[in-house]
């Protein structure tokens, strides 16, 4: 069964802090990799996506992507307690249109 | 901005009855999903669309069928609703193979009693 893992949490961090969420992937046929965050009673929301080995920055969000280790990191930098949501990891192989989501790490920051 | 719409946002049906959720997205793009979500489970692909009149079976396809008759509109059927299949049901799309982002709309709660 192919995968995607992350610690469901809750990750506690204070507000300013720098919030680090952590999955690991096991299809190493997936090319893409995204993060969705999701507010509770609400729909999952794309916040960043990354394809290749390396960081990618958008603002207060840095994602970081391991291929060789199947290892995907979100980092949020000067977290705000409106940052508190559950963080979707998903992986997705374009060839066979398996896309595979993990089961969320609730992050809250407190104020 | 991509807009998937979904016609439910709260439904209460009993058991044995036909249910249909509808999905509409404005962006003309090819691909269309259905997932359920449950606490503890995450999400789990019911069913997916890349093209008009396509459609492929996700990880849990038994009860349900779907039908995409036009580009925008992908629904779901409950042929005979369960309370089993009481559960949050998101639509998605995608523009293509490429990109792999999903956008989804609002979701349906579903209730069967």
């Amino acid at each position: 069964q192919k995968e995607v893992e992350q610690n469901s949490g809750p990750l506690s961090v204070p507000e300013g802090a720098i919030a680090s969420l952590n999955c690991t992937y096991s299809d190493r046929g997936s090319q893409s990799f995204f993060w969705y965050r999701q507010y509770s009673g609400k729909s999952p929301e794309l916040i960043m996506s990354i394809y290749s080995n390396g960081d990618k920055e958008d603002g207060r969000f840095t994602a970081q992507l391991n291929k060789a280790s199947q290892y995907v990191s979100l980092l949020i930098r000067d977290s705000q307690p409106s940052d508190s949501a559950t963080y979707l990891c998903a992986a997705f192989s374009s060839g066979t249109y398996k896309y595979i989501f993990g089961t969320g790490t609730r992050l809250k920051v407190l104020a | 901005d991509v807009k998937v719409t979904q016609s439910s946002r709260y439904l209460v049906k009993r058991t044995g009855e036909k249910v249909f959720l509808e999905c509409v997205q404005d962006m003309d793009h090819e691909n269309m999903f259905w997932y359920r979500q449950d606490p503890g489970l995450g999400l789990r692909l019911i069913y997916f669309s890349y093209d008009v009149k396509m459609k492929e079976k996700g990880d849990i396809p038994e009860g349900y069928s779907v039908s995409r008759e036009k580009k925008e509109r992908f629904s779901l059927i409950l042929e005979s609703a369960s309370t089993n299949q009481t559960s949050m049901y998101l639509c998605a799309s995608m523009e293509g193979r490429d990109t792999g982002e999903l956008f989804f709309g609002e979701g349906s709660r579903l209730t069967v009693l």
